[in-house]
């Protein structure tokens, strides 16, 4: 079975700093890998996705094959970053969007 | 953008009796959804797949009978959770995809629930 790994639970930065949050998964196949994230009091909403390859919020994210990886980047972390996030896997042609989540990393950035 | 309405965000119930959350896309039909629930300091895991108009698929372990599913519309589906017992006591989370976005899934707001 496929299984996401975020490794840090609590993650402290100060603003301005780089954030970086590791996703590892376990699958042997070429799997869809996303980002969520929960902001205090609010619904988990979708960050980004690797196949759009694109910049949200400031965050990127490269799928790495080689290393079954899919960590979260943002250089310089603002304080509205502070957050909840999920490391998330479907099998693509999966057909119905069954999602395996990592445990999630919580990130408080210092003023 | 699309909303996944969640009710109750917070119920508390006796042991022995029946909860129902319900799970609303509000601006758009989703064939599909899914619940959800988190155990403190544990990630997401996904519990079943509601289908409009068809049963629901269970992930291994979800006791069916425990966890009723009903997805009588395009835009509601409702989880019950039947005779609760303190250890069903969790946050529920539903999700809901529009038909036309693949990957895309929208979430509820979550629903905490305490069995005493």
């Amino acid at each position: 079975a496929q299984r996401v790994t975020q490794p840090e639970k609590l993650l402290s930065v100060f603003k301005g700093a780089p954030v970086e949050l590791k996703c590892n998964y376990s699958y042997s196949g070429s799997p869809e890998l996303f980002w969520y994230v929960q902001y205090s009091r609010q619904r988990l909403q979708l960050l980004l996705r690797h196949i759009s390859r694109e910049s949200i919020k400031g965050f990127t994210a490269d799928l790495n094959k080689g290393e079954t990886s899919f960590h979260l980047k943002k250089p310089f972390a603002q304080e509205e970053d502070s957050a909840m996030y999920y490391c998330a896997l479907t099998l693509p042609f999966y057909g119905n969007n069954r999602l395996a989540f990592g445990k999630g990393n919580q990130v408080v950035v210092i003023p | 953008g699309a909303v996944v309405s969640q009710h109750p965000s917070w119920v508390i119930c006796k042991s022995g009796t029946s909860v129902k959350i319900e799970c609303r896309s509000l601006d758009f039909q989703a064939t599909t959804m899914f619940w959800y629930r988190q155990f403190p300091k544990q990630s997401l895991m996904l519990m079943a797949t509601s289908n409009e108009g068809s049963k629901a698929t269970y992930e291994q372990g979800v006791e069916k009978d425990k966890f009723l599913i009903n997805h009588a519309s395009l835009t509601l589906s409702t989880l019950t959770v039947t005779s609760a017992h303190p250890e069903d006591s969790s946050f529920y989370i539903c999700s809901a995809r529009p038909g036309q976005f693949r990957e895309k899934l929208f979430f509820g707001s979550g629903t905490q629930l305490s069995v005493l």
